[in-house]
């Protein structure tokens, strides 16, 4: 069975601090990993897909296939990247089936 | 477009009720998710549809069931409620039925079952 793992509840940082929020999962298939992230009062929403390969805010993420992790990754913190992350594994099981594993989250908060 | 609807907001219900909990669908997305956040956890897959048919099901029991409608928009009902139905439960659209497709969230319904 799939499983998403992320070992930080909370991540405190100050601004301007670098930023690192750890994802490690487990599945035997080829993953599909995302991170959503959810600001305060606001719906959850997508970040940005290992898939896109790009940097959404500045964050980036890679995927490490040997060591079953996709870390997010941010070189500079700013007051308004406090929010909760989400590390999610997409599994497909078939035509048109597909479903996200959620990891616990981690709450970010930068301290000015 | 609204982004992913859902109704009620709140919900109040008692051990061994039933309750509907209702979605609407960014407009043009076919795929439906439900999850289950529990307080302190991320969410968990309840279920997934597409086309209107039952795709994917997550470890849930059988009091957990959901339909799909011609509109595309869905309903998950929950039967003989526990306390520990307790959730946030959210309401997940995506434009095809694709792993690397991003889901759009619905803000949720807050269940607290007395």
């Amino acid at each position: 069975a799939q499983r998403v793992t992320q070992p930080e509840k909370l991540l405190s940082v100050f601004k301007g601090a670098p930023v690192e929020l750890k994802c490690n999962y487990s599945y035997s298939g080829s993953p599909e990993l995302f991170w959503y992230v959810q600001y305060s009062r606001q719906r959850l929403q997508l970040l940005l897909r290992h898939i896109s390969r790009e940097s959404i805010k500045g964050f980036t993420a890679d995927l490490n296939k040997g060591e079953t992790s996709f870390h997010l990754k941010k070189p500079f913190a700013q007051e308004e990247d406090s929010a909760m992350y989400y590390c999610a594994l997409s599994t497909n099981s078939g035509a048109g089936s597909y479903q996200l594993t959620f990891g616990k989250g981690t709450k970010l908060s930068v301290i000015p | 477009d609204a982004g992913v609807t859902q109704s009620p907001t709140h919900l109040i219900k008692t051990r061994g009720q039933q309750v509907t909990l209702r979605c609407s669908p960014i407009s043009g997305h076919k795929s439906v998710s439900w999850y289950q956040q529990v307080l302190g956890q991320g969410p968990q897959f309840i279920f997934q549809y597409y086309e209107k048919e039952e795709r994917g099901r997550g470890n849930f029991p059988d009091r957990f069931s959901a339909r799909q409608f011609p509109n595309y928009s869905s309903e998950l009902n929950v039967n003989a409620l526990l306390l520990g139905d307790s959730a946030l439960y959210l309401c997940a659209s995506s434009s095809a039925a694709r792993s690397y497709n991003e889901q759009f969230f619905g803000p949720g319904t807050r269940l607290t079952v007395l």
